[in-house]
């Protein structure tokens, strides 16, 4: 068990649907980052945040967007779904933002969209 | 361009046996950062190893050790003594830019199967 919690863990939507992903880091962590394994993309890096604050972006979609709350859980917001959206989306969280070695990944939220 | 590399996707290896899994990756910046992780059949994905672009030495963690070949801008990952428990998806993957403007870069992957 890594500390880091994702809920829920297996979302089933429909296409043009909008979910929330939600992640809680580890104790001390202030760091969350947030990335999407799928098939045919592989594990793909989206977006991470410090304390509150976006610190780096990686290939993102527009329909997607992230914050980090005040008490450092996260959530990442998908919107107007479609198919190819279906993946696992994983959390991961470090204690600060220069020392990626320390980041250690939550069980991930399956998301089905059909 | 592929930035991280792994040729293999799929790998066999004896029980108790050394296997290495093969990493290269592409970037011009002068710091950067190299990961391997660990994706048993459960999912979840597990920190191995560790490598900054200006450690001397070779980083270990027990049984695994990250074979760094700056020059040939290769990462590969040995796995000592190879235990059932081992047989998984193994990822390599890069940090790179400057503190605050990270970004991270997986490869495709190679599925290891220890054999008893």
């Amino acid at each position: 068990d890594s500390g880091v919690t994702q809920t829920p863990k297996h979302l089933i939507t429909a296409t043009g649907q909008r979910v929330t992903l939600r992640c809680s880091p580890r104790s001390g962590d202030l760091s969350v980052y947030w990335y999407q394994q799928s098939l045919d993309q592989g594990l793909q890096f989206l977006i991470q945040y410090y304390n509150g604050e976006e610190r780096a972006k990686g290939n993102i979609l527009e329909r997607f967007s992230a914050q980090q709350f005040p008490d450092l859980h996260s959530e990442l917001n998908l919107s107007s779904l479609e198919l190819g959206d279906s993946a696992l989306y994983f959390c991961a969280s470090s204690v600060g933002s220069g020392s990626p070695y320390e980041q250690y990944f939550g069980p991930g939220t399956r998301l089905t969209v059909t | 361009a592929q930035k991280i590399t792994q040729t293999q996707p799929g790998m066999f290896v004896q029980e108790k046996e050394a296997v290495t899994l093969d990493c290269t990756y592409d970037t011009s910046d002068p710091s950067y950062g190299l990961f391997w992780y660990k994706q048993p059949s459960s999912g979840e994905m597990i920190f191995l190893i560790y490598q900054g672009s200006y450690d001397q030495q070779n980083a270990t963690e027990g049984r695994y050790s990250l074979n760094f070949q700056k020059a040939r801008k290769s990462a590969n990952l040995v796995i000592s003594a190879s235990q059932l428990g081992d047989s998984a998806m193994y990822f390599c993957a890069m940090r790179e830019g400057a503190s605050g403007t990270y970004k991270y870069i997986f490869g495709t992957g190679t599925r290891l199967k220890v054999l008893a």
